[in-house]
């Protein structure tokens, strides 16, 4: 069965440090994996997608993210955290082709301290 | 680009009322999609459609009903309103491009009371 975990409900850093949030998957297939962010009241917007090209993928906003096939993993990450990153992450799974089906991992809520 | 549009915003309704949520994307997708979001739940999808005229159930589709008749608009019905039906609900379209990942276009939500 294929599954998205977000290894943290809630991650807490101070303005200017980096940034990980986790998440593993779990797919029978060839997934596609995205991260989302949601800004509070908003729909959720695209960071960042990975579709089988390069492991490494850069996304907006100084955002990237890194594709472990061995580690079933796709961990977001920024050097430098800012306050206006402050939201809800959700790492996401697809299966593509033929086919129609998306799995959101719970989220993760991302506090940045001044 | 208006991409996907939701009315309304916010709604309230009685127990029992029935509502249509809209939704409508203008980048030709022929993916569409309604999710609701719920605290600690992440997002879940009630009902999807592959394309006009075609309609499928997702994980939570009781108390719902969709129907596509064109690419365009994929409206959500609440037949009788309960509390247990309270949430953010988003609506999203996709490109069907086979062998790669279809990225999803979020509308802005639509925050429905059920009281």
């Amino acid at each position: 069965a294929q599954s998205v975990t977000q290894l943290d409900s809630h991650v807490s850093v101070s303005e200017g440090t980096p940034v990980l949030l986790r998440c593993n998957y779990s797919s029978s297939y060839s997934p596609s994996l995205f991260w989302y962010v949601q800004h509070p009241n908003k729909g959720l917007q695209l960071l960042l997608k990975y579709t089988s090209a390069a492991t490494l993928v850069k996304g907006i906003n100084g955002f990237e993210a890194e594709f472990k096939k061995s580690e079933t993993s796709f961990h977001l990450t920024k050097p430098s955290a800012h306050m206006s990153d402050a939201a809800e992450y959700f790492c996401v799974v697809t299966l593509g082709g033929g086919g129609f089906k998306t799995i959101f991992g719970a989220g993760t809520r991302l506090f940045v301290k001044a | 680009n208006a991409g996907v549009t939701q009315t309304p915003k916010f709604q309230v309704l009685k127990t029992g009322q029935s509502m249509t949520l809209q939704c409508a994307q203008d980048m030709n997708h022929e993916y569409m999609s309604w999710y609701r979001q719920d605290p600690g739940m992440g997002l879940r999808l009630i009902h999807y459609s592959v394309g006009a005229g075609i309609t499928d159930q997702g994980e939570v589709p009781n108390g719902y009903n969709v129907s596509r008749s064109t690419t365009e608009d994929f409206p959500l019905r609440l037949l009788s309103a309960a509390p247990s039906q309270t949430s953010v609900y988003f609506c999203a379209s996709s490109y069907s491009t086979a062998g790669s990942g279809n990225t999803i276009y979020f509308g802005e939500g639509s925050w429905l009371t059920v009281v």
